[in-house]
């Protein structure tokens, strides 16, 4: 089984930032796409962005293009979103999965979510 | 962008009886979709994944298939527990999208 585990949400003023970071206790994420995926209070899911196994490839959902950057270090197990320029919009519950080996495809196993909330 | 249309929004359904939710896509996907459940205030739960495959742990009850651009989940004798919202994915192309979700309440 499987656990993720999010942190670092919270509440941030618009043009802050914030940095979420994602940990699989007792399980290795090296030889896995992983994932962001986030929804907004109500709302549907939107992929965020993803990340390939050994970091070289990325993408990202043009509604955070150019203001989210997602990382991993695969020694520390973990992954990373480094949110900036953050707008009333970005506030959603953001979850991180994990994808099947090789291929950022379905979303196997999912982690509890951490909230963000931009507000002034 | 591929525009994931489910449908319908809400399905009313008695426990025992069948559910069919439907997801059509506005370009070809091939197989690369899938199903997830999710209850309130819990994440999503992989459901279906390529079109037809149960993931691990999932009831065979839970069933989805493909005809053309239109994918169906069906749920055979509805349980308790079965009743949630569910999305369609699309990961054929990026941006991967999502449905915008069937409400499956007992009636």
């Amino acid at each position: 089984q499987v656990r993720l585990v999010e942190s670092g949400g919270g509440l941030v003023k618009p043009g802050g930032s914030l940095r979420l970071s994602c940990a699989a206790p007792g399980f290795s994420i090296s030889d896995y796409y992983m994932t962001w995926i986030r929804q907004a209070p109500g709302k549907g899911l939107e992929l965020v962005a993803y990340i390939s196994d050994r970091g070289l490839y990325t993408d990202y959902a043009d509604s955070v293009k150019g203001r989210f950057t997602i990382s991993r270090d695969n020694a520390k197990n973990s992954v990373h979103l480094q949110m900036d320029s953050l707008r009333a919009e970005d506030t959603a519950i953001y979850y991180c999965a994990k994808s099947v080996v090789g291929t950022p495809g379905y979303l196997d196993s999912w982690g509890q979510g951490t909230l963000v909330s931009v507000s002034s | 962008e591929i525009v994931l249309t489910q449908s319908p929004v809400t399905l009313s359904v008695s426990p025992g009886k069948r559910a069919t939710l439907s997801c059509r896509a506005s370009q070809t996907v091939g197989n690369n979709v899938a199903w997830y459940q999710q209850k309130p205030g819990q994440a999503p739960r992989l459901v279906i994944y390529n079109a037809s495959n149960r993931a691990t742990g999932v009831p065979v009850r839970f069933s989805g298939s493909r005809a053309g651009p239109e994918f169906t989940l069906a749920i055979s004798s509805l349980q308790s527990e079965d009743f949630a919202l569910y999305y369609c994915q699309q990961y054929n192309n990026w941006p991967f999208t999502f449905g915008q979700g069937t409400r499956l309440e007992i009636k």
